[in-house]
């Protein structure tokens, strides 16, 4: 059983483009988390929700729009797709709002290309 | 400000030698420090964590890490690399609510 599970695993689109890429964990957490990873392998967080409510929105634009229809589910929605976008996005999750046991547990990542 | 520092970008090592992988963060009055691996085209998976208690913490694949308060440090090591440990390393520190990562360390190990 796959503990953080995200759709799809690729994801090739043109500029201008609309895309969602799902996330569901089955560990029991409350905490969910959208991570982007870029080209340098730089890990930066986007969003942390916990039981469903917004606790982390960093800077980051308004097309991107997370929603969790309940604990287990975090997904992104990513409106007028610009080639910066193209990255890799982790899901993650935690016991708690991290600084508990502060252990993340993430997704195998969404490859996102923006042609 | 909070942050986490990796200074090799990349270390190389030949196959069954010792390395050390260092990391530096910011101090504060309550943080929590981790070591993550990533494989090629996979996620991240914990490596080791301090949390409190002993300073020397061991995780898995024979890697352990060091808690050094003074020198705002926790470095990883292992005594024997294998071909099997190229991959990306993250140090991570948890401030509270901000979960900072460091800009990771390319490990290759070499035949």
């Amino acid at each position: 059983d796959t503990a953080v599970s995200q759709t799809p695993k690729y994801l090739v689109t043109q500029m201008g483009n609309d895309k969602s890429i799902k996330c569901e964990q089955n560990l029991g957490h409350d905490t969910m988390y959208w991570y982007k990873q870029d080209s340098k392998k730089f890990l930066k967080i986007m969003f942390s929700y916990n039981n469903k409510e917004l606790i982390i929105n960093e800077t980051v634009p308004n097309r991107f729009s997370p929603k969790s229809p309940d604990k287990a589910h975090l997904n992104l929605h990513i409106n007028s797709l610009e080639l910066g976008d193209s990255a890799v996005y982790f899901c993650a999750s935690s016991l708690g709002q991290g600084w508990t046991t502060g252990e993340l547990f993430f997704g195998e990542g969404s490859r996102l290309t923006v042609l | 400000a909070q942050s986490v520092t990796q200074l090799d970008s990349q270390v190389p090592v030949f196959e069954e030698a010792p390395v050390e992988l260092r990391c530096n963060y910011s101090s504060s009055v309550s943080v929590y420090l981790f070591w993550y691996v990533q494989y090629p085209n996979q996620g991240l998976q914990l490596l080791l964590k301090y949390l409190s208690g002993s300073t020397l913490v061991k995780g898995i694949n024979g890697f352990e890490a060091e808690f050094n308060k003074s020198q705002t440090s926790f470095h990883l090591r292992k005594p024997s690399v294998h071909i099997s440990d190229t991959a990306e390393y993250f140090c991570a520190g948890n401030y509270g609510q901000n979960f900072v990562f460091g800009p990771g360390t390319r490990l290759s190990v070499l035949p």
